[in-house]
């Protein structure tokens, strides 16, 4: 068990790029959260899989956000012309069914 | 899913006991506390959650009161690791939902020597 692994852990881009996100949750777990945390905040939700069903969105995830689970293993959550906004601490988690959360540690978007 | 009151931020010792009060008044049947930790630059940490008995493990102890009304974590013997900042979580426990965490904005706990 190592863990939930996100990659990059920092990106940086111009306003308008597109950038695409991984998340490799611990094995054998059918739930994947991805949230989004700005400065001083909380992370709030973004989205849930259960195995590769995307089952739940937030309004927060506007029409420039994609995310992904295909075969209920990786995520990629990618986000298409980027926003100064969009600048924020992105983190996945996942758990086995309703056991508890575990995040990784964030992928850090720079928006520039 | 029902919100929690938590202190913005408070101090402790290193050594003492550093006791997290949480309010979470309009908790339901099926909803679980559950505290999350947060130390800069990583993802938040799981500590402990329980649904109305109190709850010890290698981390720390959740003590919730009987009215589930309000919950208080404590970390025996804080350290200077434990600073961080602390999130309490009411979680619906629910089939055919997503039981996601919503965090508020959690206490700041800064131990000091």
């Amino acid at each position: 068990d190592t863990g939930v692994s996100q990659d990059p852990r920092h990106k940086i881009t111009k306003r308008g790029q597109n950038v695409t996100f991984r998340c490799d949750p611990i094995s054998e777990h059918n739930r994947l959260y991805w949230y989004r945390q700005t400065l001083g905040q909380g992370p709030e939700f973004l989205t849930y899989f259960q195995n590769e069903a995307q089952l739940e969105k937030s309004r927060l995830l506007s029409d420039r956000f994609s995310a992904e689970r295909p075969k209920g293993s990786f995520s990629t959550l990618e986000i298409q012309r980027t926003e100064q906004g969009d600048s924020a601490m992105y983190l996945c988690a996942s758990s086995l069914g309703f056991s508890p959360l575990h995040f990784g540690n964030g992928t850090r978007l720079t928006v520039t | 899913d029902a919100k929690t009151t938590q202190p913005p931020s408070m101090d402790c010792a290193e050594g003492r006991a550093a006791n997290l009060p949480c309010n979470h008044s309009t908790i339901s049947g099926n909803e679980y506390v559950y505290w999350y930790r947060q130390i800069h630059s990583q993802g938040p940490q799981y500590i402990i959650h329980g649904l109305k008995n109190n709850e010890t493990n290698e981390m720390a102890s959740l003590i919730i009161t009987e009215d589930r009304k309000s919950s208080t974590l404590i970390l025996p013997h804080a350290t200077l690791r434990d600073t961080a900042v602390y999130y309490c979580i009411v979680r619906l426990v629910n089939t055919g939902t997503a039981s996601k965490l919503t965090f508020g904005t959690g206490t700041r706990l800064q131990v000091t020597l």
